[in-house]
């Protein structure tokens, strides 16, 4: 079975604080995904990753960037977390960017912003 | 733009009853369409998916999709509903020339009543 897991499930952090989420795959997965989840507005995109050091915007990429130093971890990062940002943060890999290849999602990180 | 859209944000059944839940997509040349469910504190996991093959598709836990070209419409159904199918329900659509990049509905909260 395919495994994604975050570092944590639940994380609270004062605003202007810098926030590292953590990603990790154990499928050998070339791509990765980190999205936001939000009540009403279902998942957004946030960043993607095709390949190591490689990494493209989504949909909502400011105020974060990402990492991507081996193909098995992808970082998400807020340089200066904000009230804003707090969310619920889900990692997706996916083996090939085939049309119909699926999405296999860790079970979120809850992040609160005070 | 390319979007999906589930006009229903929530929706309630009883036990034993027929399950629907509907979604609509923007027309495209192909498309992929997926639905995802999500537990509570859980990450998403693939239902079924339709990538242009039998337009029935069957999933898992006994839901069904029918893909319909003309009527632009996947909707997720189920013969009966069981207390354990309670969750939140995404459908997904990846288009043509979008690479890995997937567009989600902004999801349907199913209740099931004893």
């Amino acid at each position: 079975d395919v495994k994604v897991t975050q570092s944590s499930r639940y994380l609270v952090k004062r605003t202007g604080e810098k926030v590292f989420l953590e990603c990790v795959q154990d499928m050998d997965h070339e791509n990765m995904f980190w999205y936001r989840q939000d009540p009403g507005l279902g998942l957004r995109l946030i960043y993607f990753s095709y390949d190591v050091k490689m990494k493209e915007k989504g949909d909502i990429p400011e105020g974060y960037s990402v990492s991507r130093e081996k193909k098995e971890r992808f970082s998400l990062i807020l340089e200066s977390a904000s009230t804003n940002q707090t969310s619920m943060y889900l990692c997706a890999s996916s083996l090939i960017a085939g049309v119909s290849s699926e999405q296999y999602f860790g079970p979120g990180t809850r992040l609160t912003v005070t | 733009a390319q979007s999906v859209t589930q006009l229903d944000s929530h929706v309630s059944v009883s036990e034993g009853t027929p399950v629907l839940l509907r979604c609509n997509y923007s027309s495209s040349y192909s498309p992929s369409l997926f639905w995802y469910v999500q537990h509570p504190n859980k990450g998403l996991q693939l239902l079924l998916k339709y990538t242009s093959a039998a337009t029935l598709v069957k999933g898992i836990n006994g839901f069904e999709a029918e893909f319909k070209k003309s009527e632009t419409s996947f909707h997720l159904t189920k013969p009966s509903a069981h207390m354990s199918d309670a969750a939140e329900y995404f459908c997904v659509v990846r288009y043509t020339g979008a690479n890995s990049k997937l567009t989600f509905g902004k999801g349907i909260t199913l209740s099931v009543r004893p």
